[in-house]
Formats: C-alpha cells, structure tokens, sequence
C-alpha cells in the first residue's frame, strides 16, 4: 500500500484565497518533500522539511510537519490560476526509496 | 541540459507484446527510478536502483523487469504486455546526498 495518503482528493477555490492539503503517512521518515505536476506533465520539485524541522517557507508555500500524528501540509497562499495542477507529497521510510501519495487535485478559478 | 529524457512517449501494445521503456538522464545521478501513474492511485514504485549495477523492487514490480544498462540509463521492460498496465510511466533519478528526484516527461501505454 502506497505510504502516504492527501487529502482533500480534490479542491477547487477561487483566485486570491488560500489552499490547504495534507498528507498523511505511516512510518517513520528521513524528510518529507512535496511535489507538483500540471496536466500531462512529470512531476516538479517543490520544497522538502526534514523529520526535525516543524515549518518551512519557500515563497507562497508554507510547509508543516508533525512527526508524532505522521502528518504534513502544505499552504499555498493568494493562490493563482497558475497553480491548477495536481499536488504529491513523499517520503523516504528511511530507505532510498521515495514513495508518493494519491495526490490532492488543486483547480484554482479566476 | 536535457534532464531526464524517456522514450518512447507514447505507445500501444496488444496483449502478449513485449517492449522496453528507455530511459537516460545527463546529470550524473547515482540513483534512478521507475514510476506508474493510475488514476485515482497517484504514483507507484516499481523498481529502483540505487547506484550502477544494483536494482531492488518498488511497491508494484510484478510483470515488469528492468536494467540499470550503465550509470546514465535505466530501462523497464515489459515481457508479457497485460492491460492492467495500460498507465503513464515515469523515470526520475537522483543524486547521491540529495533527497530531490527530477522526473522524465512520461511514456503514456496503453494494452489492449
């Protein structure tokens, strides 16, 4: 079974307002990334919070893990029609494999 | 500077068919990886390797085998094509020290 889950699977807001999905998963991690991918497209790095780091910053995204409920969110503020696409987070397990979630699907209408 | 490159991108197959998907990347990465997309699943494992000369299973290796050909290539073949893996296929790699994988554009099968 896949080692993380979001959630919402889908979330549709209008331009301006702020988008929030999170990410569950179930063992213990080196860091946490999560990812972007547009219709039809590979997916795209977007920020990484390490197990001891608690929030993170990278421009309109705001990051936050809890190690001890195994959760993360990721925050997109004054969201734009731009930032339509689907959005993974993923985890290590401690291994060199890094295994993604379901998803959260972002439609952002102007 | 290419990235990840995968080819083919697009390909159909009937059932019992066998093919390889080829995947190369410039960047001198150790580790490679091949990923399938199903709606509704996200993104799922099927084989990695973490440096030239080793492969381990992912989540889902059955029905597929793979080759880590030299450091810049990893191919996914498929011996026995079934259409439970009609799918979008991804390659990324990564290096060594960095936990961030940059991804190929997809190779959309589809088995029928």
């Amino acid at each position: 079974s896949q080692q993380g889950e979001e959630d919402p699977q889908a979330l549709s807001i209008q331009e301006g307002e702020n988008a929030t999905m999170n990410c569950s998963y179930k063992t213990s991690i080196n860091n946490l990334q999560w990812y972007r991918q547009n219709s039809g497209r590979g997916l795209v790095h977007l920020i990484l919070i390490r197990s001891n780091e608690r929030e993170k910053h990278s421009g309109r995204l705001r990051v936050t893990l809890d190690t001890s409920k195994k959760s993360s969110s990721l925050l997109i503020t004054a969201s734009r029609a731009a930032d339509t696409a689907s959005y993974f987070c993923a985890t290590d397990a401690n291994t060199d494999k890094l295994i993604f979630g379901t998803g959260t699907r972002l439609q952002v209408f102007p | 500077n290419a990235g990840v490159t995968q080819t083919p991108k697009f390909q159909v197959l009937k059932t019992g068919q066998s093919m390889t998907l080829q995947c190369a990347q410039d960047m001198n990465h150790n580790s490679m990886y091949w990923y399938r997309q199903d709606p509704g699943m996200g993104l799922r494992l099927i084989y990695y390797s973490a440096s030239e000369g080793t492969t381990d299973k992912g989540e889902v290796p059955n029905g597929y085998n793979v080759s880590r050909l030299n450091k810049r290539e990893f191919s996914l073949r498929l011996e026995s094509a079934a259409p439970s893996q009609t799918s979008v296929y991804f390659c990324a790699s990564r290096s060594s020290g960095a936990n961030v994988l940059t991804f190929g554009a997809g190779s959309r099968l589809t088995v029928l």
